[in-house]
């Protein structure tokens, strides 16, 4: 089992629609979990960040924890053009007094004009 | 502004050449990191480093080598010994090693073997 697992999509979605993008982990000491946004050819660059369970909103972005489940979850409202890119999930344990961050491998999300 | 600055963008090796990727910080970070992306593979762990004169492997340090002189610098060199190296390869800056807030990412470089 790996790690942080991301369905690799594309996940299509009409603009205006909610897109809701998954991520699943597998260690339940799991502290923080990320959500960066990269544009193809670009760098990741980081849009929210949860610590602890429930919601979490920042403008047309919420980001959902359920460590129970072990689900971090990412939901765009009225998704734009702009936001197609892939979207990788991060998640953030101490491993041997060192945070360690590991990556999923991202879900390619297009937004449909 | 602040950020992290890496360089050059594009990077062509020959075949038994040492190359060096440049990343430099203005962020003032303590922590900084090495990755390297390849496609449908994620993001993986090169090398990190918490403080300065000291660093540790990450995941597929083999054919790598950093050294971190100065707060803001952290270079990273492909060695001839890396047999698969191009891949697009970012560095990472953090607040401090807690790394609660999440990475900052420089620009990334793309190195291809020729």
């Amino acid at each position: 089992q790996k790690e942080v697992e991301q369905n690799s999509g594309p996940l299509s979605v009409p603009e205006g629609a909610i897109a809701s993008l998954n991520c699943t982990y597998s260690d339940r000491g799991s502290q923080s979990f990320f959500w960066y946004r990269q544009y193809s050819g670009k760098s990741p660059e980081l849009i929210m960040f949860i610590y602890s369970n429930g919601d979490k909103e920042d403008g047309r972005f919420t980001a959902q924890l359920n460590k129970a489940s072990q689900y971090v979850s990412l939901l765009i409202r009225d998704s734009q053009p702009s936001d197609s890119a892939t979207y990788l999930c991060a998640v953030n344990r101490n491993s041997g007094g060192y945070q360690k961050v590991t990556f999923g491998t991202g879900t390619k999300l297009q937004v449909i004009p | 502004d602040g950020g992290i600055t890496q360089s050059p963008k594009y990077l062509f090796r020959k075949e038994g050449q040492n190359v060096t990727l440049s990343c430099e910080q203005n962020l003032n970070h303590d922590a900084m990191y090495w990755y390297r992306q390849d496609p449908g593979q994620g993001l993986r762990l090169i090398y990190y480093s918490q403080i300065v004169n000291d660093f540790q492997k990450g995941d597929i340090a083999e054919g790598y080598s950093v050294s971190r002189e100065k707060k803001e610098s952290f270079p990273l060199t492909v060695t001839s010994a890396q047999k698969n190296p191009t891949a697009f390869y970012l560095c990472a800056s953090s607040i401090g090693t807690a790394d609660l807030d999440g990475y900052t990412f420089g620009s990334g470089t793309r190195l291809t073997v020729v």
